[in-house]
């Protein structure tokens, strides 16, 4: 079984700090999806990344894809109280299934 | 607008019932999902559903069941439920993917489920 392991699993810092969150593999993945879940709803996709070394941007967030394919990072710039919620990497396996990370909960305060 | 529903937000059963869990999707997704949530764990994959009639077993499937017959609906049976089957569960679909790309799953609001 593939196994994603994130770090770290919580996060609390003030608005307007930088941070990143990890998600690491010893196998390769196909392609690397970031969702975000807020509470009482299920995640919602952010962002895929398919090629090695991929770094995409959505607007304060960034996304990087290790060249590898094993591990990726989502790095947020001057975060926000809106960016609270539980951050889950999930890499793409055979057969249209998806392996996930064990999550990040990011709090950030005002 | 897609959406992805589920038959209840919160359930609470006793240990020995039998428990029907139902999702419906309005986007025509040949792909529906069945997932847990537990603290620390991420979403573990339960069942997976490529067309009608058809279904694999995900990471978890010990001790649930599912079944797909139309497209738009899947449900998932917990043939007699227990204290360790309580958790958030969320369904999700997709469209199939191709090529290395896996497409977007989408999720509906989850179920928490209590069995005492």
């Amino acid at each position: 079984t593939q196994l994603l392991e994130q770090s770290p699993q919580f996060l609390s810092i003030q608005e307007g700090e930088n941070l990143t969150v990890y998600c690491n593999s010893s196998s390769v993945f196909s392609s690397l999806q970031w969702y975000r879940q807020e509470p009482g709803e299920g995640p919602v996709l952010l962002v895929t990344v398919v090629t090695g070394g991929e770094v995409k941007k959505l607007k304060r967030l960034t996304f990087q894809f290790g060249d590898a394919r094993k591990d990726s990072s989502l790095h947020i710039t001057a975060a926000q109280p809106g960016d609270t919620g539980l951050y889950l990497c999930a890499g793409g396996r055979a057969g249209n299934m998806l392996t996930f990370g064990g999550g990040t909960r990011l709090m950030v305060k005002p | 607008d897609v959406k992805v529903t589920q038959s209840s937000r919160y359930l609470v059963k006793r240990t020995g019932e039998k428990v029907f869990l139902e999702c419906v999707q309005d986007m025509d997704h040949e792909n529906m999902f069945w997932y847990r949530q537990d603290p620390g764990l991420g979403l573990r994959l339960i069942y997976f559903s490529y067309d009608v009639k058809m279904k694999e077993k995900g990471d978890i499937p010990e001790g649930y069941s599912v079944s797909r017959e139309k497209k738009e609906r899947f449900s998932l049976i917990l043939e007699s439920a227990s204290t360790n089957q309580t958790s958030m569960y969320l369904c999700a679909s997709s469209a199939p993917s191709s090529g290395g790309w896996h497409n977007e799953q989408f999720f509906g609001p989850g179920t928490r489920l209590t069995v005492l």
